[in-house]
């Protein structure tokens, strides 16, 4: 069954910082998995997403996530936080034709 | 253009009542799905509609919950008898079309419906 785990509820980094936020799955098939962010009283967007094409993929705002199949890993970075950075972000996976999965979520906070 | 909006954004309502929450999509967009996200979890998924139909509905908890696409836009989430679990931000999508085979269309998600049920 496909699933994911975030690895830390909150991170919280200076601003200008790298941003790293942890994202695991387990898939049974070739995964598709997303990074969403959301700001608060917002609805989701999505940040990237990979779909078996290049591994390392770019996304808006100046983040970027590598897929490793070898650790079953899709983390999340940025290599200077800034302030408006400062949101919950879900790591998903396509499960079956329709469906995301979610992770639980990581808050992220930027220091000053 | 407009994005997918959902009304109303705040909803408190007693235990054992009936509430309906809205979702208008974005214009053209013939999937729609329904997520909950309860505090400090991810959402989870309720329901999927292809068009009218509904082509998933295999996220809903019980049959208290029930929705609607009748003329294949706008989409309401019905919850009969409510229960304090029942406490949640339900998130609304759309995409241009379900995600198959190797196809992935974005879903966008409107602001969420907060249902407190007291």
């Amino acid at each position: 069954a496909q699933s994911v785990t975030q690895l830390g509820s909150h991170v919280s980094v200076s601003e200008g910082a790298l941003v790293l936020l942890r994202c695991n799955y387990s898939s049974s098939v070739p995964p598709y998995l997303f990074w969403y962010v959301q700001y608060p009283n917002q609805g989701l967007q999505l940040l990237l997403k990979y779909t078996s094409a290049a591994t390392l993929v770019k996304g808006i705002n100046g983040f970027e996530a590598e897929f490793k199949k070898s650790e079953t890993s899709f983390h999340l970075t940025k290599p200077s936080a800034h302030m408006s950075d400062a949101a919950e972000y879900f790591c998903a996976v396509r499960k079956g034709a329709q469906k995301l999965v979610f992770g639980q979520g990581t808050r992220l906070t930027i220091n000053p | 253009g407009a994005g997918v909006s959902q009304t109303p954004s705040n909803k408190v309502t007693e235990k054992g009542k009936y509430v309906e929450l809205r979702c208008d999509p974005i214009s053209g967009h013939t999937a729609l799905y329904w997520y909950r996200q309860s505090l400090g979890q991810g959402p989870e998924f309720l329901i999927y509609f292809q068009g009218t139909g509904a082509a998933d509905d295999s996220g809903l908890p019980n049959d208290r919950f029930f929705a609607v696409r009748p003329e294949g836009s706008v989409s309401t989430l019905k919850i009969q008898r409510t229960e304090r679990g029942d406490s949640a931000v339900y998130l609304c999508a759309s995409s241009s079309r379900g995600m198959s085979g190797g196809a992935y269309n974005e879903q966008f998600f409107g602001p969420g419906t907060r249902l407190t049920v007291l």
